[in-house]
């Protein structure tokens, strides 16, 4: 099946830096990977998502990009600010139907 | 309004117990979900529905039973609940549509959950 390792667990960063997590995959058939991210008490919340024809993918401060011949992408966040704080995870959609998700980063942004 | 919604949000019992989650959605959407999040935060599909019709069952006792009234419902029944239970369930959706070849690469849509605590 899939394996999807995701990279830092935990992400300190103060207001206005950057911040990048890592995910790794497995199946080279996996061609849809969002991004989630999870604040306290809610479920998960798409931010970005790209497909595996594209290599990079921007919306304002957030950036995803592709590497689908090393199987990885990363997530970019540009400018930090507090409310960035979360849970972030990254997911592949394998075999046509279920998501597989990573371990989740931990990212706090202190101001 | 809320697209994806579960009741209850908390839910608290004893082992042994049997216990019922329910999940709606109004977008629309042909497929739904259901996810166990546990303690250390980790996300795990345990079943997806298609017009009501069962598609994913990941390894999951029979003790849990998804029913799908209709396609905007998605309800989980689990009987003789144990203290590996504990954890957050999410019901999800998405508009996929299978058989179509697309590979069902759409995004999925996440309720706010519901927090089984089994004492």
């Amino acid at each position: 099946g899939e394996n999807v390792e995701q990279h830092p667990s935990t992400l300190s960063v103060q207001e206005g830096d950057s911040a990048v997590i890592k995910c790794t995959y497995s199946d080279s058939a996996s061609n849809y990977f969002p991004w989630y991210k999870q604040e306290l008490g809610k479920g998960p919340q798409l931010i970005i998502d790209i497909r595996s024809n594209v290599g990079e993918k921007k919306d304002q401060r957030i950036a995803v990009t592709l590497n689908k011949t090393a199987k990885h992408f990363s997530l970019h966040i540009t400018e930090t600010q507090p409310e960035d704080s979360a849970v972030y995870f990254c997911a592949v959609h394998w075999a046509g139907t279920a998501l597989i998700f990573g371990k989740g980063t931990t990212l706090s942004v202190s101001s | 309004d809320t697209a994806v919604s579960q009741t209850p949000k908390y839910l608290v019992t004893q082992m042994g117990n049997d216990k019922s989650i329910k999940c709606e959605q109004n977008l629309g959407h042909d497929t739904m979900y259901w996810y166990k999040q546990d303690s250390k935060k980790f996300l795990k599909i345990m079943f997806s529905y298609n017009n009501k019709e069962l598609i994913i069952n990941e390894t999951v006792p029979n003790r849990f039973s998804p029913k799908s009234p209709d396609k905007a419902h998605l309800n989980l029944h689990i009987n003789s609940l144990e203290l590996g239970d504990s954890a957050v369930y999410f019901c999800a959706s998405s508009q996929e549509a299978y058989g179509t070849g697309e590979g069902g690469n759409q995004p999925q849509h996440f309720g706010d959950g519901t927090r089984l605590s089994i004492l």
